[in-house]
């Protein structure tokens, strides 16, 4: 089946680093990559879509300059977190979806627990 | 805003007792999924249901999509302890997953 990874599972660091995520396609190509944020005994909640080649599309209310979002190739898709504070501490998850169009599956990573101290 | 309104939020139950989730939205979805999340882990997907009024079995989980595909239920007979978890429904709107609020299931041996 299709496999996604991100990297690192875990993260610990201090006020004001950046820190990257990456999300990985291992066994398809992905189109369109998606993050998505989720805070502790809440729901996910969609931040932006990415799709390869092109520039990152982030919902209302996300800080394209807080979340910068890279989509270089076709198997990796990369979340920086700017100048990270206590308050962007979550989990991040990001999803891969090959091919075109809303009906195609999307295949989630296991997430990234950012702590930010 | 969110789209899709899960119900219970909670749900405490003991072992072999029967349970259904709800998933109720205003909005008219193309399709519906159903994910469970364990903690500190993405969500696996359960079952796509496309077709209003369609039911989908998966052993003892029983999946419903509303005739008007603005709502869907999640009815699991039987509980184990390996259900316990976040579950989750997603409606897919245009080119995106929009997801429910959720549903923590705790089941107890």
């Amino acid at each position: 089946g299709a496999v996604v990874s991100q990297h690192p599972s875990w993260v610990i660091c201090k006020s004001g680093t950046s820190v990257k995520i990456e999300c990985r396609s291992l066994d398809f190509q992905a189109t369109t990559m998606f993050w998505y944020r989720q805070f502790p005994k809440q729901s996910l909640m969609l931040m932006a879509t990415s799709n390869e080649g092109s520039k990152a599309t982030y919902e209302q209310g996300v800080e394209k300059d807080k979340f910068l979002i890279n989509h270089a190739s076709l198997t990796l898709s990369t979340l920086t977190v700017t100048s990270a504070h206590p308050e962007d501490s979550s989990f991040y998850i990001c999803s891969a979806r090959g091919g075109t169009g809303g009906g195609q599956p999307q295949h989630f990573g296991d997430g990234t627990r950012l702590s930010i101290l | 805003t969110q789209l899709l309104e899960q119900s219970p939020q909670f749900l405490s139950i003991q072992e072999g007792e029967n349970l259904t989730v709800y998933c109720n939205s205003s909005s008219v979805f193309s399709s519906l999924q159903w994910y469970r999340q364990e903690p500190g882990e993405g969500p696996v997907l359960l079952v796509t249901v496309v077709t209003g009024g369609e039911v989908k079995k998966l052993k003892r989980l029983t999946f419903q999509f509303g005739d008007a595909r603005k709502d869907s239920s999640l009815h699991i007979t039987a509980a184990q302890p390996g259900d316990t978890g976040l579950y989750l429904c997603a409606g897919v709107l245009t080119d995106k997953l929009i997801f429910g609020t959720g549903t923590r299931l705790q089941v107890f041996p």
